[in-house]
């Protein structure tokens, strides 16, 4: 089975600071790669996928993610950060052989807080 | 854009009292999906459905829950005798086909047992 690491839990920045989350993922198979965002008191929202092909992949709001196949990694990444992006963050993934009805399995979540 | 309705958006039930949870997923999609955050920890998956039946469930998925379209519209989500760890968010999700498509979500149920 599939299981995803998030290894920040709470992260605090300032306004214009760089951002890098990481994500790691545990499946000897063929994977798609996701991050969700969760506004406070909001639902998921998709900020970004890899399903194949170019390994660094631009989602919404400037937000970004590469694919390192062999250290099995899904970091995010923004170059500035605003305070519209506190909110929590979840790496997801979801296996391509396990049947097509495949379910998405999150990581524990990173909390961003962005100080002004 | 299509999105996955919720209904309703916060639900408080006495323990031992069966809810009914309802979804609306996009019109084409095929598969369906029941998530569940428990305040404070990750999300959860429960079950996912396809064809009118339950394709896979988590240990969580017991049976005190069970899952029905019955009218090729609602996706329904019922926990029979409620229990106060059921207490959580309650999502579900919708994927149009294959294994390459995203997964869109509903605003979510926030359950209360008391």
């Amino acid at each position: 089975a599939q299981s995803v690491s998030q290894h920040n839990h709470h992260v605090i920045l300032s306004e214009a600071a760089s951002l890098e989350l990481g994500c790691n993922y545990s499946y000897g198979g063929t994977v798609n790669l996701f991050w969700y965002v969760q506004y406070p008191g909001q639902h998921l929202q998709l900020l970004l996928k890899y399903f194949s092909g170019d390994p660094l992949v631009k989602g919404i709001k400037g937000f970004e993610a590469e694919f390192i196949k062999s250290k099995f990694s899904f970091n995010l990444r923004k170059p500035s950060v605003q305070w519209s992006d506190t909110a929590e963050y979840f790496c997801a993934v979801n296996a391509r052989d396990t049947g097509t009805a495949s379910k998405l399995t999150f990581g524990t979540g990173t909390r961003l807080q962005v100080t002004l | 854009e299509p999105e996955v309705t919720q209904t309703p958006s916060h639900q408080v039930t006495q323990m031992g009292q069966e809810v009914i949870l309802r979804c609306v997923p996009i019109s084409n999609h095929l598969y369906f999906y029941w998530y569940r955050q428990i305040l404070g920890q990750k999300v959860e998956f429960l079950v996912s459905f396809y064809n009118n039946e339950i394709s896979e469930k988590s240990e969580i998925f017991d049976d005190q829950f069970s899952v029905e379209r019955p009218d090729g519209s609602n996706f329904t989500l019922k926990i029979r005798s409620t229990k106060l760890e059921d207490s959580a968010m309650y999502f579900c999700a919708s994927r149009k086909g294959g294994s390459n498509y995203g997964y869109t979500f509903g605003s979510g149920t926030r359950l209360t047992v008391v």
